[in-house]
């Protein structure tokens, strides 16, 4: 059965500590793999899609990583303002559905 | 600027009632989902539709219908058969199985 584990479940670190939640997955047929941010009570938001092992993807503070067992969220110098949930959902072959992780809550102290 | 809208924003629905939760999207995507959301449990499929007049069902089907007349809409409605139907209920398109989703802010539903 296709699934997708994140890690930690909550993390709290302090202003400026560098950190990396995890997205494991085990799926047949692998198409792309995405990184989400929601906020409270909000949608989730899009932040990175990674199709293929190796790949990386950087957005201000935010690095994705790809290999062919997981990804890694690579948060520098966090802020206040990073403070969220953050999602990872695969796609895979043969389907339009999407498979996502229950999520990593990130809680940056000032 | 395009988006998807979800309505309403909270929503209260008493026992034994059918209420319908509104999805347009202005993306011009072929596919919509809708998911809901409890804590702790991440985003759970019900239904999803990769096509005008054509849908299919999710993980957690039973006590939930949909439609899909016009690309741009996928309403979903939450019947009197859905027993825990307390949750927060999101919307998403994409423009095929392997990009990126867009999500609307959501629903809260609430059975009082």
């Amino acid at each position: 059965e296709d699934q997708v584990t994140q890690s930690p479940e909550a993390l709290r670190l302090q202003e400026g500590e560098s950190s990396s939640l995890n997205c494991s997955y085990t799926v047949s047929g692998l198409r792309g793999l995405f990184w989400y941010r929601q906020d409270p009570g909000k949608g989730p938001e899009f932040l990175f899609t990674l199709y293929s092992a190796g790949e990386e993807k950087e957005k201000e503070r935010l690095k994705a990583t790809l290999t062919k067992k997981e990804s890694f969220l690579h948060i520098t110098a966090p802020k206040p303002e990073d403070s969220a949930t953050y999602l990872c959902a695969v796609s895979t072959s043969g389907t339009y559905k999407y498979i996502f992780g229950t999520g990593t809550r990130l809680k940056v102290l000032a | 600027d395009g988006g998807i809208t979800q309505s309403p924003k909270y929503l209260f629905r008493k026992e034994g009632q059918n209420v319908t939760l509104s999805c347009e999207q202005n993306l011009n995507h072929d596919a919509m989902y809708w998911y809901r959301q409890d804590p702790g449990q991440g985003l759970r499929l019900i239904y999803y539709s990769q096509i005008v007049n054509d849908f299919q069902k999710g993980d957690i089907a039973e006590g939930y219908s949909v439609s899909r007349e016009k690309k741009e809409s996928f309403p979903l409605t939450v019947t009197s058969a859905q027993k825990n139907p307390t949750a927060f209920y999101l919307c998403a398109s994409t423009q095929s199985g392997n990009t990126e989703a867009f999500f609307g802010q959501g629903t809260r539903l609430t059975v009082v």
